[in-house]
């Protein structure tokens, strides 16, 4: 079982919808999550944190968290083409304080 | 702009050379850590630097190696390169008040 696990994708979301974007991972002691964004032939890029069961949003982005299903998801709303990236999902083991990465899920928002 | 640098941006090197990748961390951030990201895949945990000692090493064979120095910034070193060794390198730094990994713009090597 791969520590951190995301469907790849190409996920195809109409200009203006909700994008949901999800994730799980195998070690119940992480403690934090994170989700980046990745265009191609760039670096990922931090969009969101969360270290708390529930919900946590910031401005179009929400990020939901459910430890005990080891589950995290992503949500962007009002979809808009400039979304079209890779989203990595990121997890920080709770043993040794190193973050592991997902293979990342590809979005493709439509016009 | 995540004040994390890495040089060189790409890299053309011939099976069998050597490679030294640079990064320079976040003002603030005392731990660095390596990724090798594959076209396609997510990035792969290479090994992690705390204060110029490993902290932490992924599946990765001994040619990979690294240093910190007392600034804190980096350096990854790949002996003895394979083609297989072609990806985007990534460097990324922690240690600030919380733990979020920001990462530098990447070094790009070709193995040919």
């Amino acid at each position: 079982q791969k520590e951190v696990e995301q469907n790849s994708g190409p996920l195809s979301v109409p200009e203006g919808a909700i994008a949901s974007l999800n994730c799980t991972y195998s070690d119940r002691g992480s403690q934090s999550f994170f989700w980046y964004r990745q265009y191609s032939g760039k670096s990922p890029e931090l969009i969101m944190f969360i270290y708390s069961n529930g919900d946590k949003e910031d401005g179009r982005f929400t990020a939901q968290l459910n430890k005990a299903s080891q589950y995290v998801s992503l949500l962007i709303r009002d979809s808009q083409p400039s979304d079209s990236a890779t989203y990595l999902c990121a997890v920080n083991r709770g043993g040794d304080d190193k973050i592991i990465f997902g293979k990342g899920t590809r979005l493709h928002i439509l016009p | 702009e995540t004040g994390v640098t890495q040089s060189p941006t790409h890299l053309i090197k011939t099976r069998g050379q050597q490679v030294t990748l640079r990064c320079s961390s976040q003002s603030g951030h005392n731990t660095v850590s390596w990724y090798q990201q594959a076209l396609g895949q997510g990035p792969q945990f290479i090994f992690q630097y705390y204060r110029e000692e490993e902290n932490g090493r992924g599946n990765f064979p001994p040619r990979f190696s690294g240093l910190q120095f007392p600034n804190y910034s980096s350096e990854l070193n790949v002996n003895a390169l394979e083609l297989d060794d072609s990806a985007l390198y990534l460097c990324a730094s922690t240690g600030g008040t919380g733990d979020e990994a920001f990462f530098g713009q990447g070094t790009r090597l070709t193995v040919v």
